[in-house]
């Protein structure tokens, strides 16, 4: 079984749009995370969650949006797409922030055209 | 303020030899933890080790081993007898004590990417 889930895998769509990315994490943890890849594959945390509460939230627009429904899933809203957004947007999770490993999943590669 | 610092950015190597990839960290924490991370062509991250700053031991793992120094705030990887497997960016990282006030996310480098030729 698949420890953290991410769908889509690939998500090519326009300017202007808004889209969505699930993850789902099978582990049983209580932290959950969005990190964004750029062009030269440097890694930042845009959000996570803690037992449902968003803990961080990092300087990125207001067009993304976290969006948890239960401690296993933790999906990232993305409203009005730019060009600038395209990247590979991982999520991960971990039993205790910080402290903790955190196990990745797949990436979803996000291309504005 | 928190920072991780991999100064080579591409390494090359030939099949079988050793090959050290350099990781150093700036933390104000007493209370800190140290990652390092692979990333495979294929794309996925996956987790190599962990280390707590009150645990300075040295790890081996099979061809890898890993040098943590406070003295130096260095974490540094090696990699024995590489293999053409072996390629791929390597990231360190870095996280806080959530319990002491920190927001408990991966601080990354700008990952190092190793090349083993056959």
């Amino acid at each position: 079984d698949t420890a953290v889930s991410q769908t889509p895998k690939y998500l090519v769509t326009q300017m202007g749009n808004d889209k969505s990315i699930k993850c789902e994490q099978n582990l049983g943890h209580d932290t959950m995370y969005w990190y964004k890849q750029d062009s030269k594959k440097f890694l930042k945390i845009m959000f996570s969650y803690n037992n449902k509460e968003l803990i961080i939230n990092e300087t990125v627009p207001n067009r993304f949006s976290p969006k948890s429904p239960d401690k296993a899933h933790l999906n990232l809203h993305i409203n009005s797409l730019e060009l600038g957004d395209s990247a590979v947007y991982f999520c991960a999770s971990s039993q205790d922030p910080g402290a903790d490993e955190q196990y990745f999943g797949p990436g979803t590669r996000l291309t504005v055209t | 303020a928190q920072k991780v610092t991999q100064a080579q950015t591409e390494i090359s190597v030939v099949e079988k030899e050793d090959v050290t990839l350099d990781c150093v960290y700036e933390t104000r924490d007493t209370t800190y933890y140290l990652f390092w991370y692979k990333q495979p062509p294929s794309g996925e991250l996956v987790f190599l080790i962990r280390r707590n700053s009150f645990d300075e031991q040295n790890e081996i793992s099979g061809r890898y081993s890993w040098n943590f120094q406070k003295s130096t705030s260095s974490f540094n990887f090696t990699i024995t007898a590489s293999q053409v497997v072996d390629s791929a960016v390597y990231f360190c990282a870095l996280s806080e004590d959530f319990y002491g006030g920190s927001q408990g996310n991966l601080i990354f480098g700008k990952g190092t990417k190793l090349s083993v030729k056959p």
